[in-house]
């Protein structure tokens, strides 16, 4: 997806380790947010970014934390990985607030899999 | 909270027919309704959207309706092909002092050649 890039694309982890995804994004959009993807669920926000050290949670926020810096990196970090956490996670950005009529640009994603 | 219902879960279709899938929202808040296309191993692509003070909008052979008394809001694909096949989320936007968009669970059209 032009514009924004997650990595790694995929990690395997153990239980209890802590884990950092990166999302990267060279529009200079504002807006950054990080959903988590499972079946039967759809996509689920965690936490999401309105400007550089500007953050706040989403609906399934628990176990996370993020950063952001720079305007250009999101970072997410699960403290201690669980099973639990195993899941699509996807970055995405939007140049102004959803309701203005704003999509949202997703990154390709990375599978995380707690073991 | 918002919630967003989409149906149906699975659909599969003969190539040149039509589908619709169809939402719910649960708050009549919400003003912003985007679709999306999510194709095997990538990211969800946004393909339409629509406001509240819009009843329907069309872009080629897709479109979407909304009915904001009923709370609904429909994805309509005209002559269906194969690289139609893909899993298509809906979303509703509301704005409660945060940026959140609630997504539908999703629906897997099926394009039969």
């Amino acid at each position: 997806d032009a514009g924004i890039t997650q990595s790694p694309r995929h990690k395997v982890t153990e239980t209890g380790t802590p884990v950092t995804l990166r999302c990267h994004q060279t529009e200079n959009h504002r807006y950054m947010y990080w959903y988590r993807q499972d079946p039967g669920h759809g996509l689920r926000l965690i936490h999401y970014s309105y400007g550089v050290k500007d953050t706040d949670k989403g609906e399934v926020s628990d176990g996370y934390s993020v950063s952001r810096s720079k305007t250009e990196d999101f970072l997410l970090t699960l403290e201690s990985a669980t099973s639990s956490q195993t899941s699509v996670y996807f970055c995405a950005i939007s140049e102004s607030k959803a309701l203005m009529g704003y999509g949202y640009t997703f990154g390709s994603g990375t599978r995380l899999t707690v073991v | 909270g918002e919630n967003v219902e989409q149906h149906p879960s699975t659909l599969s279709v003969q190539e040149g027919d039509s589908a619709v899938i169809k939402c719910t929202y649960s708050d009549s808040a919400s003003n912003y309704f985007p679709w999306y296309k999510q194709e095997l191993g990538k990211g969800p692509q946004l393909i339409i959207d629509i406001r509240s003070n819009v009843g329907e909008k069309k872009d080629q052979r897709i479109a979407v309706t909304l009915n904001k008394t009923a709370k609904h809001f429909s994805l309509h694909i005209t002559e269906t092909q194969p690289e139609d096949s893909a899993v298509y989320f809906c979303a509703a936007s509301l704005d409660t002092g945060g940026f959140k968009t609630i997504f539908g669970a999703g629906t897997r059209l099926f394009v039969k050649a």
